[in-house]
C-alpha cells in the first residue's frame, strides 16, 4: 500500500495570501497524483490531476507540481471560499490511497 | 448534468449485511470505471472499492476484501456495494464516485449514504 502523508495538518493563513500544501508518497507514483478540496457538509471536489493539470472549471490560482514522491498544491491570492480541507490522492496503483488532509483556516 | 444518488445506508448490527446502490445519470455510465469511497464523519477519505467499465476488473482495500463485493448494471446505470459481515469500523459516509479525466481520479461524487454499524 502506498501511504500518502500530507503536511501540515492545519495551516492558518490570511485572505489574499499564498499558501503551499505538501504531500509525500511512500513510494514513487509517477505523476499519478490528484488533489481534492472538501468543504463542510459537501463531497470532495477534484482540483488537480496528473500532479499539475487543473480539472474543469478550477481557477488558475490553484496549481500543482511534483513527480515521483513529492508533490505540492499552491493556492495564490486566497479567497474566502478556499478555506477548506485539501486531500491528495495517488492513483498509480489499483489500491488508491488518500492523504489525511490539510485544513486551511483563516 | 451528472448526478450520482446513493441509497441503502442505515443502522445495522455488527455481523449483518447491507447493500448500497448508486443511481447514475447525465453521462454514458458504461464508459467509465466507478468507485466507492468512504469517510468517517470528521475524518479523512478512504477508497473502498472500484470496478472497471465492463466489470472485468475490481479492486478492494484490504480491510474489506472477502466481505464487500462491488458490482454494476450498465443496463440500469447503477453501481452497487454488497457489504457483509459488517464491523463497527465500517461506519462511515459512503460516496459513489465517477472516474474522472484520468482513470483513478474522481470528478463527480454523490452526496453519500451513511452506514452505521452498531448494536
Amino acid at each position: 500500500e502506498t501511504v500518502m502523508t500530507q503536511s501540515p495538518a492545519t495551516l492558518s493563513v490570511s485572505p489574499g495570501g499564498r499558501v503551499t500544501l505538501s504531500c509525500r508518497a511512500s513510494q514513487r507514483v509517477s505523476n499519478n497524483l490528484a488533489w481534492y478540496q472538501q468543504k463542510p457538509g459537501q463531497a470532495p471536489r477534484l482540483l488537480i490531476y496528473g500532479a499539475s493539470t487543473r480539472a474543469t472549471g478550477i481557477p488558475a490560482r490553484f496549481s500543482g507540481s511534483g513527480s515521483g514522491t513529492d508533490f505540492t498544491l499552491t493556492i495564490s491570492s486566497l479567497q474566502s471560499e478556499d478555506f477548506a480541507v485539501y486531500y491528495c490522492q495517488q492513483y498509480n496503483h489499483w489500491l488508491y490511497t488518500f492523504g489525511q488532509g490539510t485544513k486551511l483556516e483563516i | 448534468e451528472v448526478q450520482l444518488v446513493e441509497s441503502g445506508g442505515g443502522l445495522v448490527q455488527p455481523g449483518r449485511s447491507l447493500r448500497l446502490s448508486c443511481a447514475a445519470s447525465g453521462f454514458n455510465f458504461d464508459d467509465y470505471d466507478m468507485h466507492w469511497v468512504r469517510q468517517v464523519p470528521g475524518r479523512g477519505l478512504e477508497w473502498v472499492s472500484g470496478i472497471s467499465w465492463n466489470s472485468d476488473n475490481m479492486g478492494y482495500v484490504d480491510s474489506v476484501k472477502g466481505r464487500f463485493t462491488i458490482s454494476r448494471d450498465n443496463t440500469k446505470n447503477s453501481l452497487y456495494l454488497q457489504m457483509n459481515s459488517l464491523r463497527s469500523e465500517d461506519t462511515a459516509l459512503y460516496y459513489c464516485v465517477k472516474d474522472g479525466p484520468v482513470a483513478g481520479t474522481g470528478d463527480y461524487w454523490g452526496q453519500g449514504t451513511l452506514v452505521t454499524v452498531s448494536s
